[in-house]
């Protein structure tokens, strides 16, 4: 059985564009997290969802920034009008709801440049 | 705010040596994990702890839960270039809320 599955691996975008980027939790998970990582960093909080809910978005910019978790299909995360900023690897995990464990398993990531 | 820290930032050894690097927090915790993560890639789930004093071994991995639970070490024996990586660690704050929090990582170098 595939982990989490993201796609693409890698996108390139120009400056005003708009990137889409998809995520498949694992089989039998309902809970999505996407998080943000600049080269040499941790990973920064973006939001948290469950199907058809958004649980937490306290990480997400106020702006160009958006993310759903449609009752069928994959998560996704948008991010219109790109800047040079947004250059960044991001990342999905997903999760069962385990109470204290809350064991979150990371897809390989989708690695966006803005040119 | 809350905060977590890892240390050190970087690290170079030798094949054979051994290691410890920390993560510390402001905050006391419910559960941490510990990440391991390769260039390109996404991080691996190496350990969840979650009682106070736990101790925790994976093959040349000792994990160690602090007492107070705001803080965890990763002890690694007879350190392999197959170990290089990053190592993140990763804390709920809050037994309701869903997002982890994680630290800049452990950038390590096993030279053979």
């Amino acid at each position: 059985n595939a982990g989490v599955m993201q796609n693409p691996r890698h996108l390139v975008r120009r400056r005003g564009q708009e990137a889409r980027l998809r995520c498949s939790p694992m089989k039998g998970h309902s809970h999505v997290y996407w998080y943000r990582q600049l080269p040499e960093e941790g990973l920064k909080f973006m939001v948290y969802l469950q199907k058809e809910n958004i649980i937490d978005e306290s990480g997400m910019p106020k702006e160009r920034f958006s993310a759903e978790f449609p009752k069928e299909g994959p998560s996704i995360l948008r991010i219109q009008q790109v800047v040079r900023g947004d250059s960044a690897a991001y990342f999905c995990a997903s999760s069962t709801y385990s109470g204290t464990l809350r064991e979150q398993f990371f897809g390989p990531g989708t690695r966006l440049t803005v040119l | 705010t809350q905060l977590l820290e890892q240390s050190p930032q970087f690290l170079s050894i030798q094949e054979g040596e051994n290691l410890t690097v920390y993560c510390n927090s402001s905050s006391v915790f419910s559960s941490l994990q510990w990440y391991r993560q390769e260039p390109g890639e996404g991080p691996v789930l190496l350990v969840t702890v979650v009682t106070g004093g736990e101790v925790k071994k994976l093959k040349r991995l000792t994990f160690q839960f602090g007492d107070a639970r705001k803080d965890s070490s990763l002890h690694i024996t007879a350190a392999q270039p197959g170990d290089t990586g990053l190592y993140l660690c990763a804390v709920h704050f809050d037994t309701n809320a869903g997002k982890s929090t994680f630290g800049d990582g452990t950038t390590l170098t096993v030279k053979p």
